[in-house]
Parts: C-alpha cells; structure tokens; sequence
C-alpha cells in the first residue's frame, strides 16, 4: 500500500495562476480531508468529503474548489493563486474503526506552495 | 464548538531528560484525542490516541499521554528525551464518528546534545 500520495512536493505560482494539487489514496477510504498549515496556526481544514460525489467545506474554503469523482482521488484546485495561499497543503485519508466511533487519519507528505 | 490549545510553541529538553509536552481541550461532548508528529519535510504520523478506553494512552517510541477530565488537558510525556525525538507534534482532538479534526498549532520539540 502507498497510503496518501500528494504530487507534486512543490510548486511556485504566480499571481493569479491556477492550478490542481493531486491527491490519491489507496486505502479505500470513504473521508478525504485537505489542510494548509501555516506557522503558529497548526492545520486548518479547507475542504473535505465523505464519499464520491460528496465534497463541503471546512474552516478556510475561500479562492479553493475540490471534486470527488472516485474513491481514490480527491484534487484540490485554486482558481487564481494569491500569496496568502503561499503554504504546505496537507491531504489526509481517513476511516472510523467500526464498533468505537473513532477516527484516524493517515496524512500524505505535504506539497509546499509559494504564490509570488 | 471543539478546540485544542498547546502550551508553548516550543520546548528544549536535553537528551536523556523528561519530555513534557501540553495540551488542554474543549468539548461540549466527550472527546477523542490524538497527539500526532512531524518529522521535517513529512506528513503528520499517529503518535497515540485516546478513546475513553483507558485514561493513560501508550503510543510508539516511548511515548504516553494522560486523560485528565477535571483538568481537560491531554498531557504528552516521555521519561527520556532522545535526539530523534526532534519534530513538531500536534494535538488534535475529533468528536468521533466522523473526520473533522481540530488541531492544536503545535509545539516543536529540540533536543540538545
């Protein structure tokens, strides 16, 4: 098993250009998650799912769009790269063990993004 | 509303000395808890996690956090720091049964020679 792969590690921007961050898992599970962290402000969620056909958004969703076609793969798009989305972006796969409620969550390595 | 507060955005230890590392949650229902690790330039692993089986969690590498209700805090502690022990580490907390976990903002870890 891979686990959570992220492509690309990193990328540059300009203003105003867009682009689509990948993410893929191969664990089969239903939630997938994408966070940014930023210094001193530990993991904001920025949109999530829970299945195929079923994004929403969390804490930080503004300048992000996300689509969930298949259970494996959950992209994460900005529609015009703006500095304040200068970052490392997080993907996470997750699952809840059956019978405790509990829910785990299995991060890619990151993608480092500088908007300039 | 869920929250995590870590206490100190970093802590030295020297090698061989107790690490101790603070979290204070809060939640309107029970909670779950988790301590995670970043290593540099990788993703978050699972250290432990809390859930309500028992109220002192062991994780890997030598690591073990406490429930305390009264005190709301998850506490991450290590009775003897090591030089691979350096990376940031995360408290996080989820009401279970779904995926939405807050995170704390971190607390990284040095360890001195």
């Amino acid at each position: 098993n891979a686990g959570v792969t992220q492509t690309p590690k990193f990328q540059v921007l300009k203003t105003g250009q867009s682009m689509t961050l990948q993410c893929a898992q191969d664990m089969n599970h239903e939630y997938m998650s994408w966070y940014r962290q930023d210094p001193g402000m530990g993991l904001r969620l920025i949109h999530y799912s829970v299945g195929a056909g079923i994004t929403d958004q969390g804490e930080v969703p503004n300048g992000y769009n996300v689509s969930r076609s298949t259970t494996e793969d959950f992209p994460l798009r900005l529609l015009s790269a703006a500095p304040s989305q200068t970052s490392v972006y997080f993907c996470a796969s997750s699952y809840t063990r059956p019978g405790t409620g509990v829910t785990e969550a299995f991060f890619g390595q990151g993608t480092r993004l500088t908007v300039v | 509303a869920q929250s995590v507060t870590q206490l100190g955005s970093h802590v030295s230890v020297s090698e061989g000395a107790l690490v101790l590392l603070r979290c204070n949650y809060s939640s309107s229902v029970p909670p779950y808890l988790f301590w995670y690790v970043q290593y540099p330039n990788q993703g978050l692993q699972l250290l432990l996690k809390y859930t309500s089986a028992a109220t002192l969690v062991k994780g890997i590498n030598g690591f073990e956090a406490e429930f305390k209700k009264s005190e709301t805090s998850f506490h991450l502690t290590k009775p003897s720091a090591h030089m691979s022990d350096a990376a940031e580490y995360f408290c996080a907390v989820s009401r279970g049964g779904g995926f939405k976990t807050i995170f704390g903002a971190g607390t990284r870890l040095f360890v001195k020679a």
